[in-house]
């Protein structure tokens, strides 16, 4: 069974602090991460994508990947308190012809002004 | 900016009724999916969707399940007998595999209450 662990929270910040949400993955072979970020009773919103390992910046948010250590991160910088959400991480199960999304429980961020 | 959508956003049945949810993807993607969430549960895999036809499906996609693209722009999924378990939130999500990367964009949601 692929496995990806979070640290559900509640994380605490506040505004205008850092925020580092963390996550780990079961399956070595994995290739494709995503960062989505979820507002209580809504849907997921794809934020970040990273494929290689190391960092990739995109505004406020910076993902970091480590395949040896099968650990994936998101920092936000700046954090607002419309940053507050459950932030999911989320492997792409590639056993088959098109690939699937396996996500995990989510990290609730709270972002205090 | 193209987005997903589904319809209904809520949708009350009786258990043992066939409900059939709808989305349509965005325009120019040709790979679609389902997923659901139970409430305060994390978003789990139902069933993938390319060229008229099912990829992949998890253990939860079981005979009660059905996916059908009817048109060019409508993608569907229909429970038959729905039971009080099926109770969720369904997403849809369409990609287009650009680049080769497997970005998903979700739906809406429509809430599936079982009663």
């Amino acid at each position: 069974q692929k496995e990806v662990e979070q640290n559900s929270g509640p994380l605490s910040v506040p505004e205008g602090a850092i925020a580092s949400l963390n996550c780990t993955y079961s399956d070595r072979g994995s290739q494709s991460f995503f960062w989505y970020r979820q507002y209580s009773g809504k849907s997921p919103e794809l934020i970040m994508s990273i494929y290689s390992n190391g960092d990739k910046e995109d505004g406020r948010f910076t993902a970091q990947l480590n395949k040896a250590s099968q650990y994936v991160s998101l920092l936000i910088r700046d954090s607002q308190p419309s940053d507050s959400a459950t932030y999911l991480c989320v492997v792409e199960n590639y056993g088959g012809s098109q690939g699937n999304l396996i996500f995990g429980k989510g990290t609730k961020l709270s972002v205090k002004p | 900016e193209p987005e997903v959508t589904q319809t209904p956003s809520h949708q009350v049945t009786q258990m043992g009724q066939e409900v059939i949810l709808r989305c349509v993807p965005i325009s120019n993607h040709l790979y679609f999916y389902w997923y659901r969430q139970i409430l305060g549960q994390k978003v789990e895999f139902l069933v993938s969707f390319y060229n008229n036809e099912i990829s992949e499906k998890s253990e939860i996609f079981d005979d009660q399940f059905s996916v059908e693209r009817p048109d060019g722009s409508n993608f569907t999924l229909k429970i038959r007998s729905t039971k009080l378990e099926d109770s969720a939130m369904y997403f849809c999500a369409s990609s287009d595999w650009r680049d080769s990367y497997n970005e998903q964009f979700f739906g809406p949601g429509t809430r599936l209450t079982v009663l």
